[in-house]
């Protein structure tokens, strides 16, 4: 089974920063935490990578706390092409590549 | 990133018969592959983790002697659905990560379509 909880759907309009938290309450010392987006009928599409506290590239975020047991993907200024499904996948005991249910985020006008 | 390719990207097959669907690492050498499947509105659910030379390790539930896996190369995984039926009608997704890596990079996916 999966180990990471996401909440199911997230709503937000253009222009708005949206934030989706995963929680991994089991990670392990050398897990890291990566995101991915799906758009339907592709395959997933890496988005952004992290051990702890903060990193950033040219799309998004990632917030990372000490204890590591969550993490916020963070999307600036989201557009409609971001409507989408975000999974946050945790790389438990190096390959155990289970994927949670994911966010559906539905970016409206 | 890395880039990942499927083969064929969408496919219908007559019940009973066999697929084979192919997954190629192109710029990287993927010590493991993963196979994935998806049912639509649904998240990916693992079938199964191969390393190269070495026989795949299938998830609880999947058949291995239905769904076939073969990592005979570092650049080159292959995944045939033996017999098959319209519940294997399906989105089966690959991906590859490289040594020493924490990054998967994924397959744009194939459709399987059993008539």
């Amino acid at each position: 089974l999966a180990k990471t909880t996401q909440p199911i759907s997230m709503d937000s309009y253009e222009g708005q920063e949206v934030n989706i938290t995963c929680s991994h309450n089991n990670i392990a010392t050398n897990d890291y935490i990566t995101w991915y987006q799906q758009f339907p009928s592709q395959g997933p599409r890496f988005i952004i990578q992290g051990y702890k506290t903060k990193v950033t590239n040219e799309v998004a975020s990632l917030f990372i706390p000490a204890d590591r047991k969550s993490s916020t993907l963070s999307l600036p200024r989201v557009s409609l092409s971001d409507t989408a499904v975000y999974y946050c996948l945790v790389d438990y005991n190096n390959n155990d590549m289970r994927f949670g249910a994911g966010t559906r985020l539905t970016v409206k006008p | 990133g890395a880039v990942v390719s499927q083969h064929p990207s969408r496919v219908i097959c007559k019940s009973g018969t066999s697929v084979k669907i192919e997954c190629r690492s192109l710029d990287f050498q993927a010590t493991t592959m993963f196979w994935y499947r998806q049912f639509p509105k649904q998240s990916l659910m693992l079938m199964a983790t191969s390393n190269e030379g070495s026989k795949a390790t299938y998830e609880q539930g999947v058949e291995k002697d239905k769904f076939l896996i073969n990592h005979a190369s570092l650049t080159l995984s292959t995944l045939t659905v033996t017999s098959a039926h319209p519940e294997d009608s399906s989105f089966y997704i690959c991906s590859g990560k490289g040594v020493e890596s924490y990054e998967q990079y994924f397959g744009p996916g194939t459709r399987l379509t059993v008539t």
